[in-house]
């Protein structure tokens, strides 16, 4: 089945405790992006990938980090997390950045940082 | 800048009445349109795409959508609304020259009581 895994799917942490939060996708996606979804505020690129060692910032990068090593693969990572990132995160693919090509989204993780 | 407004937050509708949700948006260049449903504790699932050619787009679950360019307005329609169709939903848009980037409305919470 094509899909988006991301895991895990519920985490709470502590401040300043560093955390991975790992997608891969099966479809051989070129595109890649990691948004965050606040109530009121919608969904919020934080990181893209076009392609392989290939990666930009979004609109919210502050406190992130991201690699993209392999194609399928692109973790997210937050080197001291603080409260302020409590958020439902989602990863997204794409066959490729032209603009008609529309994103799969993985289920979504929902970290609580205290 | 590229933005993308949902003007409610909340649309309440009885079942089997028709039901709109509305999407206003702001790019540059033709834009490419897109709507997300997003379920409780589930990731967004794509609904329906405006690339080109008519106004008038039909996706899954019975939902259509209709641009209109001049209102630079891409409003979700369903003539008969389900119950099984509360949720929550995004109107995004991915505009020519920006990296691939899906740019979201705030989102609307759409209620369908018996």
């Amino acid at each position: 089945e094509a899909q988006v895994t991301q895991n895990p799917r519920y985490l709470i942490t502590v401040t300043g405790k560093k955390l991975t939060v790992t997608c891969s996708q099966n479809m051989n996606h070129e595109y890649m992006s990691w948004y965050r979804q606040d109530p009121g505020l919608g969904l919020r690129q934080i990181y893209y990938s076009m392609n392989v060692e290939v990666t930009d910032k979004g609109d919210v990068p502050e406190g992130y980090k991201v690699s993209r090593k392999e194609k399928r693969n692109f973790p997210l990572i937050l080197e001291s997390p603080s409260p302020n990132q409590t958020s439902l995160y989602f990863c997204a693919s794409s066959q490729r950045q032209v603009e008609g090509y529309g994103y799969t989204f993985g289920s979504g993780t929902r970290l609580t940082v205290v | 800048a590229q933005s993308v407004a949902q003007p409610e937050d909340q649309v309440n509708v009885a079942e089997g009445n028709p039901l709109t949700v509305k999407c206003t948006y702001s790019v540059s260049g033709n834009p490419y349109l897109f709507w997300y449903v997003q379920y409780p504790n589930r990731g967004l699932q794509f609904l329906l795409k405006y690339i080109t050619g008519d106004n008038l787009v039909k996706g899954s679950y019975g939902f259509e959508a209709e641009f209109n360019k001049s209102q630079t307005s891409f409003h979700l329609k369903k003539p008969s609304a389900l119950v099984s169709d509360s949720a929550l939903y995004f109107c995004a848009v991915r505009a020519p020259n920006q990296g691939g980037k899906l740019i979201f409305g705030q989102g609307t919470e759409l209620s369908v009581k018996p």
